[in-house]
């Protein structure tokens, strides 16, 4: 059974500070999404990594993936309000095509 | 394209009653995906259906839960005496292939029991 392990759960950060969120999954995956959810929305694609390596970066976000590891993580670089969100990384299984969902990290960036 | 889209967006059921929620995919979309999130959780898989098939179910509960992709017309997911333990937001998602590259999510619909 695929297992989905986000932390932290709440991250409350500075504004221009950085931090990372880690994704670790218990099984052989090797591809990763990343979405983000604001309050009472659906949930808006932000990354797609299908290989071992992949590194993709949009604006302040990056989005890296090591197979080997079982570990995803999503960096924020110098936060800003607007990226207060909650972040769900999700797998979906070697052979199935269901995503599984971590709990998510809700973020909240403060000026 | 619309994307897909989920109707009602908010259902307001009494306990005991049906409720039915509908799911259009994208255009050329034929994988149609449903989870429920539970407040302050994260999205659970439901079931995975194609046209007239229903591929994965392994998320479903055993009673009261139901799900259909007609031919024609949206997917469909009929909860059954509904009780408060079902209030929840219930997505579907939708892809176009079974390769696992791409999901688009609908808003969601906010399901709650009174």
């Amino acid at each position: 059974e695929l297992k989905v392990e986000q932390n932290p759960l709440f991250l409350s950060m500075q504004e221009g500070k950085n931090y990372t969120i880690y994704c670790n999954y218990s099984t052989t995956s090797d591809r990763l999404y990343w979405y983000r959810q604001d309050p009472g929305k659906s949930l808006e694609s932000l990354f797609v990594l299908l290989s071992n390596g992949a590194v993709k970066q949009e604006g302040r976000l990056m989005a890296s993936l090591d197979t080997k590891a079982r570990l995803s993580t999503l960096h924020i670089t110098a936060a800003v309000h607007d990226l207060s969100a909650t972040y769900f990384c999700a797998f979906t299984m070697e052979y199935g095509n269901k995503l599984v969902f971590g709990a998510g990290t809700i973020l909240r960036v403060k000026s | 394209n619309a994307g897909v889209m989920q109707n009602p967006r908010h259902l307001v059921r009494r306990r005991g009653q049906e409720a039915r929620l509908r799911c259009s995919p994208m255009k050329g979309h034929s994988h149609v995906y449903w989870y429920r999130q539970l407040p302050e959780e994260g999205l659970k898989f439901m079931v995975y259906l194609q046209k007239e098939n229903i591929i994965d179910e392994s998320g479903m509960p055993k009673e009261r839960f139901s799900a259909e992709f007609p031919k024609e017309g949206p997917s469909i997911l009929r909860i059954q005496q509904v009780v408060r333990g079902d209030s929840a937001a219930y997505f579907c998602a939708s892809s176009s292939t079974a390769s696992n590259y791409g999901y688009t999510f609908g808003s969601g619909t906010r399901l709650t029991v009174v």
